[in-house]
């Protein structure tokens, strides 16, 4: 089976920075995706870390440990319109094809 | 280019009603996955199709049921309709089964009541 774990809500202050974090226990990982979603909308890619190590992308970077199972998204400059839910999903293969499995979610909120 | 389109975008069915619930991939994308997600939680994983095969089957009873068609298009369906059946279904479309390239549509909200 699987186990994906993230803090359900976070809060942050605008302009500031942001660490959500990502533990997960799985046979066959392949990668690590960061989705967002905001309410009522459809999630939207931000990350996949398939190898150690930090991937920057803008004010959005992803750190992935394989050996730990762990990962986090890290936001910088922080803005309003970054009030969202972060997902954190772990792809595996199974059967010739890889099926991302989702976390709950964590509910960032940014307050002015 | 469109997206990926899913409909109707919302819905209320009664208890015992069966639904089918419609995905258009982007053009050129021949895998398509399904998800359920509840308020509140992260999207859960139903099946995923590609070149009209079924590649995964989540955890859900045989009430949920999936096809893909030769233009990759795929329906849902889900019979029995229970109160727990409420919720966000969500479709997903790559150009192969990575997950990685997944764009999703704007899902279905499916109300039973």
């Amino acid at each position: 089976g699987q186990n994906i774990d993230q803090p359900t809500e976070m809060t942050a202050t605008e302009g500031a920075i942001v660490q959500i974090n990502c533990t997960y226990q799985t046979s066959g990982f392949n990668g690590l995706f960061w989705y967002q979603q905001h309410a009522g909308e459809a999630p939207t890619f931000l990350s996949y870390n398939v190898l150690d190590g930090l991937e920057e992308k803008g004010r959005f970077s992803s750190f992935l440990s394989r050996s730990k199972g762990y990962s986090y998204l890290l936001l910088k400059e922080l803005q309003m319109k970054d009030s969202a839910s972060y997902l954190c999903a772990v792809s595996r293969a199974s059967g010739g094809s890889y099926i991302p499995t989702f976390g709950r979610g964590t509910s960032l909120i940014v307050h002015p | 280019d469109a997206g990926v389109t899913q409909s109707p975008t919302h819905l209320i069915k009664t208890r015992g009603q069966q639904v089918t619930l419609r995905c258009s991939p982007i053009s050129g994308h021949k895998s398509v996955s399904w998800y359920q997600q509840v308020l509140g939680q992260g999207p859960q994983f139903i099946f995923q199709y590609y070149e009209k095969e079924e590649r995964g089957r989540g955890n859900f009873p045989d009430r949920f049921s999936a096809r893909q068609f030769p233009n990759y298009s795929s329906e849902l369906n889900v019979n029995a309709l229970l109160l727990g059946d409420s919720a966000l279904y969500l479709c997903a479309s790559s150009q192969k089964t990575e997950g990685y390239g997944y764009t999703f549509g704007s899902g279905t909200r499916l109300t039973v009541v």
